[in-house]
């Protein structure tokens, strides 16, 4: 069964310069998750879409925005990194039914490290 | 807002015994709530999954969870611990009616022992 797919899986910059993410979400998935794992710790939500709209945002830097496009893949760009910014960013994508979202599926995360 | 506790960062379990993690969550409205599993380096995998069916939800890979209203608890079990289960285990919470976004525990290091 096709899974969620991130790209690029490992990433390295420095500090001050930008870097983008792309996820291509499960086939007929309608809503695109973002989260964010510091090491050694959980997974904290950053922003989510739905049918290519901003349906709810979390703990996100200012210096990062997303955005999802109309064949739902979605790209997560971050601007000015920092040091603290180092982590495993992981998308998830999920399908609606009547308006209903229920399991997660998880891509295996690009590994953002910030030197 | 939603929430889940995860007690403990390790717990050491000899192949063959009881695996028992526990999970208690904190949420004003009826809950979902997930246990994923972390391999190392590598993305969340769903176990299973709680969305206000059966109390009792059996998953993949032979674990099962029991939501326990009462006690706000969604402890996950699985009656045999095999090596291949050495891994990370996150509790996760999201709001019925809400965005869906997920809130997870600290997670929950399982070392089996041979």
């Amino acid at each position: 069964a096709a899974g969620v797919i991130q790209s690029p899986r490992h990433l390295i910059k420095e500090k001050r310069e930008t870097a983008t993410l792309k996820c291509y979400p499960i086939p007929r998935h309608d809503t695109v998750y973002w989260y964010q794992q510091g090491p050694g710790q959980d997974p904290q939500f950053l922003i989510s879409f739905y049918e290519k709209m901003q349906s709810d945002k979390g703990s996100i830097p200012d210096r990062f925005s997303a955005q999802q496009f109309s064949d739902y893949h979605s790209e997560l760009n971050m601007s000015s990194l920092e040091l603290g910014d180092s982590a495993l960013y992981f998308c998830a994508s999920s399908r609606s039914l009547a308006g209903v979202s229920y399991e997660q599926y998880f891509g295996p995360g690009t590994r953002l490290t910030v030197t | 807002a939603q929430s889940v506790t995860q007690l403990g960062s390790h717990v050491s379990v000899s192949e063959g015994a009881l695996v028992l993690l526990r999970c208690n969550y904190s949420s004003s409205v009826p809950p979902y709530l997930f246990w994923y599993v972390q391999y190392p380096n590598q993305g969340l995998q769903l176990l299973l999954k709680y969305t206000s069916a059966a109390t009792l939800v059996k998953g993949i890979n032979g674990f099962e969870a029991e939501f326990k209203k009462s006690e706000t608890s969604f402890h996950l079990t699985k009656p045999s611990a095999h090596m291949s289960d050495a891994a990370e285990y996150f509790c996760a919470v999201s709001v019925r009616g809400g965005n869906n976004r997920l809130a997870f525990g600290k997670g929950i290091q399982v070392v089996v022992i041979p």
